[in-house]
């Protein structure tokens, strides 16, 4: 059984920084791009990075360029998302996702608050 | 970038009756493969979003035959020929054929009249 378990959400004052990481299981990881897609509270859904299977090739959407890092460990089967320079607007559930034919497994998400 | 309008916002719906969704995109999603990289996801109270269909109009593994995907270039829909209570939740289309830089649609909330 395919899963994405997140961690690493909490509360964090506007400017610092937290660190997210989603643990894969019950699939080849290393096969598979990733993405990370949060939803504010009461909101859509906003795609915010992705990165290939070999961790070669890395996007970004423009409201985290600069601010936020992708990355892999396919030994570990696990994604990460280093999260600097945080803002209130960056409030919301972080989702891991799997891409193939379409996002076709997400984790169940971790909450990122950013409030003084 | 590529702009999703969903319609409707609101979606009451009556158990055993058709449903149907629109998104409508600004740009065309047909890829040079021949593919329409238009996605369908369903996001039920309190849980993760669920991939329903993919490519337009291709099933997602374990979805009901009742789900169904349509359209091509700009104008697509999903349909739901009986709605169950189960079906309650946001709706929301992706589009990826500028793949891996994904947009969603606005979403559209599905209830039970």
């Amino acid at each position: 059984e395919v899963q994405l378990v997140e961690s690493g959400g909490g509360s964090v004052q506007p400017g610092g920084s937290l660190r997210l990481s989603c643990e894969a299981s019950g699939f080849t990881f290393s096969n598979y791009g990733m993405n990370w897609v949060r939803q504010a509270p009461g909101k859509g859904l906003e795609w915010v990075s992705y990165i290939n299977s070999g961790g070669t090739t890395i996007y970004y959407a423009d409201s985290v360029k600069g601010r936020f890092t992708i990355s892999r460990d396919n030994a570990k089967k696990s994604l990460n998302l280093q999260m600097n320079s945080l803002r209130a607007e960056d409030t919301a559930v972080y989702y891991c996702a799997r891409v193939a034919s379409g996002i076709d497994y997400w984790g169940q998400g971790t909450l990122v608050t950013v409030s003084s | 970038d590529i702009v999703l309008t969903q319609s409707p916002l609101s979606l009451p719906v009556t158990p055993g009756e058709p449903a149907s969704i629109s998104c409508r995109s600004s740009q065309s999603l047909l890829h040079s493969n021949g593919f329409h990289y238009l996605d369908w996801y369903l996001q039920k109270p309190g849980q993760s979003p669920q991939l329903l269909i993919y490519l337009a109009s291709n099933r997602a593994s374990g979805v009901p035959d009742r789900f169904s995907g349509s359209g091509s270039g700009t104008d697509f829909t999903l349909k739901i020929s009986r709605v169950e209570a189960d079906d309650v939740g946001v709706y929301y289309c992706m589009q990826s054929v500028q793949t891996p830089l994904v947009t969603f649609g606005g979403g559209t909330k599905v209830e039970i009249k």
